[in-house]
């Protein structure tokens, strides 16, 4: 089961940062927290992960509190093609652990 | 970077038949996949965890005699709904994980399964 809750809708301008936040309050020691986007009827795309520090990649930052018990996803300068529901995920990363999807935020880039 | 096919996108079929879907790691070995189901405005569940050489987990309420999975080589995994009818009409996505020490799930793009 999905260990992650997430707003289930945000607004964004185009050109600002986005910021997703996503609460993991019972993620384990071992566990990553992934975060994945999905545009309308095509599969998942990786976005970002990280485990304990922020992490910073060419799509986005990933901010994870010192407790590891929340994080933040920050698109630096939101484009339309960002429209997208975007799930965080906590698993141990390892193979054959299982990726549970929550719900999700759904972010709309308004222009 | 790592890339996932699924064949078909799109498929239509009668009730009654069975259908296959084909998940496919294009430039990676994938000694683990994951299948998923998504229905209209609803998140990805999982449905199962195929592992290639063995037989596939299945997550609880999922009816492993109707959908049949197999993941015969370190490149192909095939879901076969076996009696389709209309309420398996849904979005199925299959996902693997490269070998060892890969952290990250890559996707495929889909598969429209239409029951008529």
């Amino acid at each position: 089961d999905a260990k992650t809750t997430q707003p289930t809708s945000m607004d964004c301008a185009e050109g600002r940062a986005a910021n997703l936040p996503c609460n993991h309050s019972t993620i384990s020691g071992n566990e990553y927290v992934y975060w994945y986007r999905q545009i309308h009827s095509q599969g998942p795309q990786y976005i970002i992960h990280g485990l304990k520090n922020n992490e910073t990649n060419e799509m986005a930052s990933l901010i994870i509190t010192e407790d590891r018990k929340s994080s933040t996803l920050i698109l630096p300068h939101a484009t339309l093609r960002d429209t997208a529901v975007y799930y965080c995920i906590v698993s141990p990363g390892l193979n054959g652990n299982q990726f549970y999807f929550g719900t999700g935020t759904s972010l709309t880039v308004i222009p | 970077g790592a890339v996932v096919s699924q064949h078909p996108s799109r498929v239509i079929c009668k009730s009654g038949t069975s259908v296959k879907i084909e998940c496919r790691s294009l430039d990676f070995q994938a000694t683990t996949m994951f299948w998923y189901r998504q229905f209209p405005k609803q998140s990805l569940m999982l449905m199962a965890t195929s592992n290639e050489g063995s037989k596939a987990t299945y997550e609880q309420g999922v009816e492993k005699d109707k959908f049949l999975i197999n993941h015969a080589s370190l490149t192909l995994s095939t879901l076969t709904v076996t009696s389709a009818h209309p309420e398996d009409s849904s979005f199925y996505i299959c996902s693997a994980r490269g070998t060892a020490g890969a952290n990250v799930l890559t996707f495929g793009a889909g598969s429209r399964l239409t029951v008529l």
